[in-house]
């Protein structure tokens, strides 16, 4: 099973900061990789699929990067709405498999 | 626009088997579109991902849990099902039914098991 290594695992920053986080993958993925944002008490939402594709209607201040093991996901400009839970998933290898998780405190 | 929702017992006992269905609206099972997975979250932690099926009735399972899930699908009623059999604490989740991709979620079920 490929395992999914997500860093840091919590993380502040301030309104407007440039906010960065890793997922490394114990297996070459390619390109598949997911970026979620998950509220509590709500369901994941995808932003970005395919390590880089921003979903539609996903501010652009989001971007994902990367490709075979290494990956960034990216918030150029913290906004107070996006304090959440981060989580990666790949689904190059089953069975697919999720990133510990950041969370993100302002 | 794709919609699902989960529904099934929300207190399940020791030993007992965790059953939930996920109902399909706006979009066919049967167009082959998507894979159909389940995802749990433990309270306080992160995500597992359980299994998918297809239309057709092909199936992959984490092998975390292969030996104790089932996953099927009732394509006259557009839905799709998980069993999970000889439940224990540590099954304790809010269990989420999505497409495979992970572009459409239902709101997701908590379900405890506990005597």
């Amino acid at each position: 099973d490929i395992q999914m290594t997500q860093s840091p695992s919590s993380l502040s920053a301030s309104v407007g900061d440039r906010v960065s986080i890793t997922c490394q993958a114990s297996q070459d993925i390619s390109k598949f990789l997911n970026w979620y944002q998950q509220k509590p008490g709500k369901a994941p939402k995808l932003l970005i699929s395919d390590a880089s594709n921003l979903e539609t209607g996903v501010p652009s201040r989001f971007s994902g990067s990367g490709s075979g093991t290494v990956f960034t996901f990216t918030i150029s400009s913290l906004q107070p709405e996006d304090i959440a839970t981060y989580y990666c998933q790949q689904y190059g290898h089953l069975p697919y498999s999720f990133g510990q998780g950041t969370k993100l405190e302002i | 626009q794709v919609q699902l929702q989960e529904s099934g017992p929300g207190l399940v006992k020791p030993s007992q088997t965790l059953s939930l269905t996920c109902t399909v609206s706006g979009g066919s099972i049967s167009s082959g579109d998507y894979f159909w997975s389940w995802i749990r979250q433990p309270p306080g932690k992160g995500l597992e991902w359980i299994g998918y099926i297809y239309y057709s009735g092909r199936t992959y399972y984490n092998p975390s849990l292969k030996s104790r899930v089932t996953i099927s699908v009732d394509l006259s009623k557009n839905q799709f099902s998980l069993k999970l059999n000889s439940s224990t604490a540590a099954d304790t989740a809010v269990y989420y039914c999505t497409t495979d991709g992970g572009d459409f979620w239902g709101q997701g079920t908590l379900v405890t098991v506990s005597s």
